[in-house]
């Protein structure tokens, strides 16, 4: 079964603009990842947050992790149509690493 | 160039046949995992290796078969018994995770398409 889930399913903005997705899972973490998917292709990793950290940054990327909620969100600010794709989160699992359906962004220039 | 490879990149197989999903890597990862994708979904997690000569079956392993002889190398064998095996699988590696639940990042291959005819 799946451990993260993102939402919302599918995201469209203007250029220019900041997307924000989310990621709620249901039991203990000790890290949360997210992975960026482009159409037909594998997946490139973005970030990985540890259980003890609150906020992450990578370049326009930005990763906040709630673990009393149980969810983190994914912030692209000043988006091009570049970041057109898809989103995961991944969580630990019993032995592996669990990953949500993801989100659907479309960027339109 | 360290990475990770898939191929066929497409593959076509009949009713009845076996086919094999290659999938290598130079990165010196021990861990080595097959995904399964269906249009619009997420991953999910057929078989996985966190060391040469062991594997372990995920949430759909029903219908098909890996073998881990070396550390560069993890084919996955859909087998007739796989009833709907159209999809996108992929392959990819990370450090071992064998030593607790801390999971490193997976780097992924490009991935290959297959269709039953």
């Amino acid at each position: 079964s799946q451990q993260g889930e993102e939402d919302p399913q599918a995201l469209s903005i203007q250029e220019g603009e900041n997307a924000t997705m989310n990621c709620s899972y249901k039991t203990s973490i000790n890290n949360l990842q997210w992975y960026r998917q482009n159409s037909g292709r594998g997946l490139v990793h973005l970030i990985l947050i540890r259980s003890n950290e609150r906020e992450k940054h990578s370049g326009r990327l930005r990763v906040t992790l709630d673990t009393s909620k149980k969810s983190s969100s994914l912030l692209i600010t000043a988006s091009r149509a570049a970041d057109t794709a898809s989103y995961f989160c991944a969580t630990d699992g019993d032995n592996d690493m669990r990953f949500g359906a993801g989100t659907r962004l479309t960027v339109k220039p | 160039d360290g990475g990770i490879t898939q191929s066929p990149k497409y593959l076509f197989r009949k009713e009845g046949q076996n086919v094999t999903l290659s999938c290598e890597q130079n990165l010196n990862h021990d861990a080595m995992y097959w995904y399964r994708q269906d249009p619009g979904q997420g991953l999910r997690l057929i078989y996985y290796s966190q060391i040469v000569n062991d594997f372990q079956k995920g949430d759909i392993a029903e219908g098909y078969s890996v073998s881990r002889e070396k550390k560069e190398s993890f084919p996955l064998t859909v087998t007739s018994a796989q009833k709907n095996p159209t999809a996108f699988y992929l392959c990819a590696s990370s450090l071992s995770s064998s030593s607790g639940r801390i999971y490193f990042e997976q780097f992924f291959g490009p991935g290959t398409r297959l269709t039953v005819l």
